[in-house]
């Protein structure tokens, strides 16, 4: 699987959109970009993904970059509850596909 | 309709014991798999199961084997414990394996070895 790049950590006030940056120049076009969050004391868990076109679900919205080469998760009016580390993964379409976790980024979020 | 459920919450071992840890799948998942996590480290994959046979593993030595269950259900046993095998072990189920498939996580088993 490509690897991404992810800032070590974020900080953002609650109720404020929160944009959540990743580089992955080594996409491949089988490649689907997968974001999962860790809350404290939690197992991750599935937030978002998406191959080409911009998605949106209850919880977030994946922007994708045209080039496929970076892409933006957006949280729309952050709460407490959504401080945790984020996981930028790319999943092989082609293949087996489990799960290849960098570091993430640590969200925090400020009342 | 229950997740991904993993017993013990948490343990301690002693250095050279051997340990098991059980897992039961999200209801109608096949596909269950098992990683690995340090303290201030992202989840390492360890290995996955889908009908009762091991089909991929990770970077992880032979002491790390399980097992699954008809039911899908699954087990992690690590022999020969060392200090360094301390960690957040978790349990994840899908159905099937594809990359577009979502994959749910259990809250994991904390396993300290002194």
């Amino acid at each position: 699987d490509a690897k991404t790049t992810q800032p070590n950590s974020m900080e953002s006030n609650e109720e404020e959109p929160v944009h959540l940056p990743c580089n992955h120049s080594t996409i491949s076009g089988t490649d689907y970009i997968h974001w999962y969050r860790q809350l404290p004391s939690q197992g991750p868990e599935y937030v978002i993904h998406g191959l080409t076109s911009n998605v949106n679900n209850r919880m977030a919205s994946l922007a994708i970059a045209e080039d496929r080469k970076s892409s933006t998760l957006i949280l729309h009016r952050a709460t407490l509850r959504d401080a945790a580390v984020y996981y930028c993964i790319l999943r092989d379409g082609g293949s087996q596909g489990n799960l290849i976790f960098g570091k993430g980024t640590k969200l925090s979020v400020k009342p | 309709d229950a997740g991904v459920t993993q017993s013990p919450t948490h343990l301690i071992k002693t250095r050279g014991q051997q340990v098991t840890l059980r897992c039961s799948p999200k209801s109608g998942h096949d596909t269950v798999s098992w990683y690995q996590q340090a303290l201030g480290q992202g989840p390492q994959f360890i290995f996955q199961y889908y009908e009762e046979e091991e089909r991929q593993r990770g970077n992880f030595p032979d002491r790390f084997s399980g097992h699954q269950f008809p039911n899908y259900s699954s087990e992690l046993n690590v022999n020969a414990l060392l200090l360094g095998d301390s960690a957040l072990y978790l349990c994840a189920s899908s159905l099937g394996d594809r990359a577009t498939n979502t994959i749910y996580f259990g809250e994991g088993s904390w396993l300290t070895v002194v």
